[in-house]
């Protein structure tokens, strides 16, 4: 079946410009989580939504940052104002998210979407 | 959120068994314990995960004593394709998900 696929798988912008990145996670899973990781670096947790509404926001840096997943299923991280320091592999997962159990946590990663700021 | 520490990196030869451990000291009651594995430009790759003892799959093992304060991933007889960076989790999946905290995670390198 098909995983989880993010667009675009580069992009390339200018500082000050806005932009945003799509996640469509694989059917049915219920939970999808937004992360970027600069180079040697491990993947750094940004936001995670449980359905449409957001479960924990605490990643992500700062007001110019905002994801959206209005009918629970496709993601956007929409970034404002990019700065040179926003340039990362922006990685999306998703997961089933079922309450209560052993190994449903586990993530389904996408290719990420590897961001340039000039 | 329980904090991990892992080594920055390992060296193996293959065919041999390889053994990363991980320290979650602040480990919660309901917290359980996933290992990932990342290569050059992909996402990472879920592993194995667990609460206590001992859990083995088709990729490795996993042990975890019984103070729960540390982890060890075990990749029995590694391979060249083994090479990778390894992740170690702590989290409560008991709402579904949870914050995931990555860390640096332990670069292994497979030599022949």
């Amino acid at each position: 079946g098909a995983g989880v696929s993010q667009t675009p798988s580069n992009k390339v912008t200018e500082k000050g410009k806005y932009v945003e990145l799509r996640c469509d996670p694989i059917s049915g899973h219920t939970a999808l989580y937004w992360y970027r990781q600069s180079l040697g670096q491990g993947p750094e947790f940004l936001i995670y939504f449980q359905g449409t509404g957001a479960a924990d926001d605490s990643g992500l840096p700062n007001d110019r940052f905002f994801a959206v997943r209005p009918e629970g299923s496709v993601s956007t991280l929409k970034i404002q104002r990019t700065e040179r320091g926003d340039s990362a592999v922006y990685l999306c997962a998703s997961s089933l998210g079922l309450a209560g159990g052993f190994g449903y946590n586990e993530q389904f990663f996408g290719p990420g979407t590897r961001l340039t700021v000039l | 959120l329980a904090k991990t520490t892992q080594p920055i990196s390992m060296d193996s030869y293959e065919g041999q068994e390889v053994n990363i451990t991980c320290s979650h000291n602040n480990i919660a009651t309901n917290d359980y314990i996933t290992w990932y594995q990342q290569f050059p430009s992909q996402g990472p790759r879920f592993i194995i995960q667990g609460y206590k003892t001992k859990v083995t799959n088709e990729v490795a093992s996993l042990f975890i004593p019984a103070d729960r304060k540390s982890s060890t991933l075990s990749l029995p007889r590694v391979s060249l394709s083994d090479t990778a960076v390894y992740y170690c989790l702590v989290g409560d999946p008991g709402t579904g998900g949870f914050k995931t905290i990555f860390g640096a995670g332990t670069r292994l390198f497979v030599k022949a």
